[in-house]
């Protein structure tokens, strides 16, 4: 098994539904992430984790939402889609030690939002 | 302008060239400088990482950090079919508002040809 997985691996929703893309692993870091990768503009960060109840905003936020429900589990919620979040989702993880450089990502959520 | 800049290329080049792929950025509180690996259709793996500047050498892989000039570099000799791929520059600061997390490159695809 993956050390991060991510479900599901694809997804196409319509405009205005609510979608949760899950994300689980068995690295037993505390420290998890969610980026979205666009062509031409790299990974950035939506959200972030450093523990079950510390969760914060990345730098594109906004039309998203979180939630840690276990050490081993992140949820990233779009609350209402839209096309422009077309994108291929990442998850990570990373212990405290390693935060600074050594993420474990995901195989990534590809979604489609028509 | 975005704190790190990468050419995303794409970079053709002949199996056994040199390769030489480069980020530059503008916060100066990096001090971790990472360079991922991405294949089709997976999440991105660590390659190598540095801390502050200088050189580190990893088999056929070499990582250059020149903090003065906001200058990073990964070179990749005798190049293989195999190193075709997103190459991405990550990095991350020990304080500040960027503690512990990210910052990527735009990515450059490369393609190395038989």
């Amino acid at each position: 098994d993956a050390d991060v997985t991510q479900t599901p691996r694809n997804r196409i929703t319509k405009t205005g539904k609510r979608i949760m893309l899950e994300c689980s692993q068995t690295k037993g870091h505390d420290r998890m992430y969610w980026y979205r990768q666009d062509p031409g503009l790299g990974l950035r960060l939506i959200y972030y984790s450093f523990d079950v109840k510390d969760i914060n905003k990345g730098e594109i936020s906004d039309g998203y939402s979180v939630s840690r429900q276990a050490q081993a589990k992140f949820s990233l919620s779009l609350e209402s889609a839209i096309p422009n979040q077309t994108a291929l989702y990442f998850c990570a993880t990373s212990d405290q030690g390693q935060s600074f450089y050594g993420y474990t990502f995901g195989s990534g959520t590809r979604l489609t939002v028509v | 302008q975005k704190e790190v800049e990468q050419d995303p290329g794409p970079l053709s080049v002949p199996e056994g060239a040199i390769v030489s792929l480069n980020c530059t950025y503008s916060n100066s509180a990096f001090q971790y400088f990472m360079w991922y690996r991405q294949y089709s259709r997976k999440g991105p793996e660590l390659l190598m990482y540095t801390y502050s500047s200088g050189n580190k050498e990893d088999g056929r892989f070499t990582a250059q950090v020149d903090k003065s000039s906001k200058y990073i570099s990964l070179f990749i000799r005798d190049s293989q079919p195999s190193d075709s791929a997103t190459y991405l520059c990550a990095m991350s600061a020990v304080g500040g508002t960027s503690y512990g997390k990210l910052t990527f490159g735009q990515g450059t695809i490369l393609t190395v040809h038989p």
